[in-house]
């Protein structure tokens, strides 16, 4: 089982809907990670968070910890906002590692 | 602009040759790390460095090496050991080796023929 389980797998949503894509992990973590892939495969860092909530622009993300649950919601969704959003976790400790959830990949139509 | 730069996009080799993957950053990140990408599965890391001269194997180190001779740089070696080496690879930095954002390179497509 994987430690970090994302859902949905894929999403496709029209433009200007209000969409929710959440991530459950199974271990303690320092930090959670937003991710954005797009087509071309390069990674963007969206939201890096240990507690509460986090805005940009569009872009919100929450994180419940006592749930070990977080969402990531983008409102007034658009095309471009089409790729996949991948959630990964930090267990912390003395060294860096991300562990990765396979991603959600969302489609936005016009 | 400060960022990471991964060389080539995409790499074609033949089976049984070993092939190097360039991941360079101008951040001045202390650590870096090497990260593949097959369908469906999440990123896997191979290696990851934390300081100059120093690297720790990762999940999926075997048929993989890499060295860290310089802090900008963190090149990716795939041997002819690694049994099924095409997949995508993703190149990070991070400040430190704490829970610091991570910065990721565009990755590099590499299929083996």
């Amino acid at each position: 089982k994987n430690e970090v389980e994302q859902s949905p797998q894929n999403l496709t949503a029209q433009e200007g809907e209000f969409i929710t894509i959440n991530c459950s992990y199974s271990v303690g973590i320092s930090a959670l990670h937003w991710l954005q892939q797009h087509p071309g495969g390069g990674i963007v860092s969206l939201f890096m968070l240990s507690s509460g909530k986090k805005k940009h622009g569009r872009l919100i993300a929450t994180i419940n910890i006592q749930e070990k649950h977080s969402s990531l919601h983008i409102t007034a969704s658009h095309p471009r906002d089409s790729a996949v959003y991948i959630c990964a976790v930090n267990s912390g400790g003395s060294n860096y590692k991300l562990t990765f959830g396979k991603g959600t990949l969302l489609t936005v139509n016009p | 602009d400060g960022g990471i730069t991964q060389s080539p996009k995409y790499l074609f080799r033949k089976e049984g040759q070993n092939v190097t993957l360039s991941c360079e950053q101008n951040l001045n990140h202390d650590a870096m790390y090497w990260y593949r990408q097959d369908p469906g599965q999440g990123l896997r890391l191979i290696y990851y460095s934390q300081i100059v001269n120093d690297f720790q194997k990762g999940d999926i180190a075997e048929g993989y090496s890499v060295s860290r001779e310089k802090k900008e740089s963190f090149p990716l070696t795939v041997t002819s050991a690694q049994k099924n080496p095409t997949a995508f690879y993703l190149c990070a930095s991070s400040i430190d080796q704490g829970a610091g954002e991570a910065f990721f390179g565009q990755g590099t497509r590499l299929t083996v023929v």
